[in-house]
């Protein structure tokens, strides 16, 4: 079975804080997503990665970066956090960039900025 | 992009079918119509996707209407692990157009 795992299920940072978000896959998948997920807003991409130290942009960059240092991992960091960036944040992964293929989502990390 | 729309909220009885509609009247000719799902307090879940023709899986079946304005999920059997968010969306086949976007979906509610 395909494994995303993410560090932390639950965070809680104050502001200003910088705050690492790590994810792991275990399928040399090529591509990773992180999403962050608030009722009412549904899913909405922060950057993906399709290959090994490139990046996108996805719709909400700002306030974040990503890094990808290797294949199986791309973290999420947010450099100076703020009380707007509380919400639950997913990894995923996905073998390819083809429609046909799914992605697997990790089991969430809900990040609490006081 | 071309948006769907769901229902907020079904109920299904433990061990019966369960159909989870979806209407796309403005989908394009080459949009794939992908079904997610999400447990409580877990990520989303890839449950089935089709373009055309049905399509079975062994989490569901997926039936999309002749004019493809529309689509149903079909839990042939429901368990009360099916209770979740579902959540119907279109996949553009470019690159470019990765991520996913998901609406409100569909609360279902199983009861034993």
């Amino acid at each position: 079975d395909v494994k995303v795992t993410q560090s932390s299920r639950y965070l809680v940072k104050r502001t200003g804080e910088k705050v690492f978000l790590e994810c792991v896959q275990d399928m040399d998948h090529e591509n990773m997503f992180w999403y962050r997920q608030d009722p009412g807003l549904g899913l909405r991409l922060i950057y993906f990665s399709y290959d090994v130290k490139m990046k996108e942009k996805g719709d909400i960059p700002e306030g974040y970066s990503v890094s990808r240092e290797k294949k199986e991992r791309f973290s999420l960091i947010l450099e100076s956090a703020s009380t707007n960036q509380t919400s639950m944040y997913l990894c995923a992964s996905s073998h390819s960039r083809d429609v046909n293929y799914e992605q697997y989502f990790g089991p969430g990390t809900r990040l609490t900025v006081t | 992009d071309a948006k769907t729309t769901q229902p907020n909220s079904m109920e299904s009885n433990e061990e019966e079918p369960v159909h989870l509609p979806c209407n796309h009247s403005t989908i394009s000719g080459t949009d794939y119509i992908h079904w997610y799902r999400q447990l409580p307090s877990q990520g989303p879940e890839y449950v089935i996707h089709g373009l055309t023709s049905n399509v079975n899986n062994r989490m569901a079946s997926l039936a999309i209407a002749e004019d493809r304005k529309s689509s149903t999920l079909i839990l042939h059997r429901a368990t009360l692990r099916d209770a979740a968010v579902y959540y119907c969306i279109l996949r553009a086949p470019f690159f470019g157009n990765e991520k996913l976007t998901f609406g409100t979906g569909t609360r279902l509610t199983i009861i034993p």
